[in-house]
This record gives structure tokens, sequence and C-alpha cells, in this order.
């Protein structure tokens, strides 16, 4: 199965408006990091926000929140606001402990595009 | 405070040739994992290195290798290069290693093998 689910190859937004990436995760580790990141098409993959498995409440970087509903498996990034910039491949990610190594897993990526 | 640091940036090497890549991760930050991507096949990991040491390894063939020295640096290499091996690698560093803990990419080597 995969781990890491991202079911929209690509969005359209209009700028200013909100926009939700889904994203589900699939683990049987009580103990995970999920993440997202932006990669612009220069190549860099930006880290944009973080939710562990135990935190409470979402997380959210300023313009960025992540939806997390632990019992669905899903971690949706909000962004609200969109600007021209925020046009990029998004990936959601999963951090899990495997014995005592780490492995980190990739969804294939959503290309957001925001129309003027 | 620098980010990761790869370099080169962008390479051209030819079939059967060997490449090296490296990796100076964010000052501090012990953890350095590597990763290819390509359109095709997405994002995927190649290995991961703590103190010197290599603590994972993902499904590539023996040709890809790496190292970790004792600042932390990290290298890794690809021998005897197919066609298939154009793409873009990057490094990511961690501070400690554990699955709460958020990494940092550089900007990635664009390799392309003609």
């Amino acid at each position: 199965a995969q781990k890491i689910t991202q079911t929209q190859p690509g969005m359209f937004v209009q700028e200013k408006e909100a926009v939700t990436l889904d994203c589900t995760y699939d683990t049987s580790d009580p103990s995970y990091g999920l993440f997202w990141y932006k990669q612009p098409s220069s190549g860099e993959m930006i880290f944009l926000i973080y939710q562990g498995s135990y935190d409470q409440q979402n997380a959210t970087e300023g313009r960025y929140s992540l939806n997390f509903q632990k019992a669905r498996k899903s971690a949706n990034l909000v962004i609200s606001a969109s600007q021209l910039g925020d046009s990029a491949m998004y990936f959601c990610a999963m951090r899990e402990a495997v014995g005592n190594f780490n492995k980190f897993y990739f969804g294939s990526g959503t290309k957001l595009n925001v129309k003027p | 405070k620098a980010g990761v640091t790869q370099t080169p940036r962008y390479l051209i090497k030819t079939r059967g040739q060997q490449v090296t890549l490296s990796c100076s991760p964010i000052s501090g930050h012990r953890s350095v994992s590597w990763y290819q991507q390509t359109p095709g096949q997405g994002l995927q990991f190649l290995f991961e290195y703590f103190s010197e040491t290599q603590r994972n390894k993902g499904n590539f063939p023996g040709r890809f290798s790496g190292r970790q020295f004792s600042n932390s640096r990290s290298e890794m290499n690809v021998s005897t290069l197919e066609l298939g091996d154009s793409a873009l690698y990057l490094c990511a560093s961690s501070l400690v290693r554990g699955p709460g803990n958020t990494i940092y990419f550089g900007e990635g080597s664009w390799l392309t093998v003609v």
C-alpha cells in the first residue's frame, strides 16, 4: 500500500482565494511526523509545515495550516489568500521510525497553479 | 544561518562515467539523507547517514554509494552512469534523528547523463 497518497495531480486556484491540497497516509506506527514541502521550478524543496502524530492542535505557519484528522489518516494543507508565488509542486511527506532507523515517504505531489 | 549546500548544481556526464555529489548540512545537523527525483518515479530515498554511518538504504543498485565525514558533510557517488540516472539529486539534513524532526533540503544537483 502507498504510504502517502496525494490524489490531486494538479490544482488551479484564483489569486487571493484559499486552496486545500489533499494528503492521506498509511502507518501503524503510533509516533510519526507529517510534513509539507513546496518545490518551485528551481528544484529546491522548501519546508512549509510540520505536524506530529501526538500534537493535539493543527499546525499553522503564516498562511499555511495543516488540517490533521488522525482517525481518517489525513493531513491536508490549506493555503489561505493564495499568491502568484505559491505556484509550485507541493509534496506531502511522512517520517516514521522503523526499528532503530527512520524512513521518509513522499507523495507524488500536487502541482498548484495560481491564476491572476 | 546557512542552509543545506549542494555542489555542483548542474552537471552533464557521459554514460559509463562516474560522478560525485557533495552536500554540506546545516551547521549542527548530524543526519544527512539523499533522494533521487525523476519525473517518472517521483522522489525516491537513496540513503541516510548519521554519525558517519549509513543507517538506512533505499532500493537502489550498488552503483549508488555514499559516505559521511566527521564534520557531517556527505558525498554520494554514482559509478558506471546510465541514461536513467539523469535526475535531480536532493540532499537533506536534520538536527537529530527521530520521526518528529524536520528535515531541510538543499537546492539539489541536476545530473544529466548523455
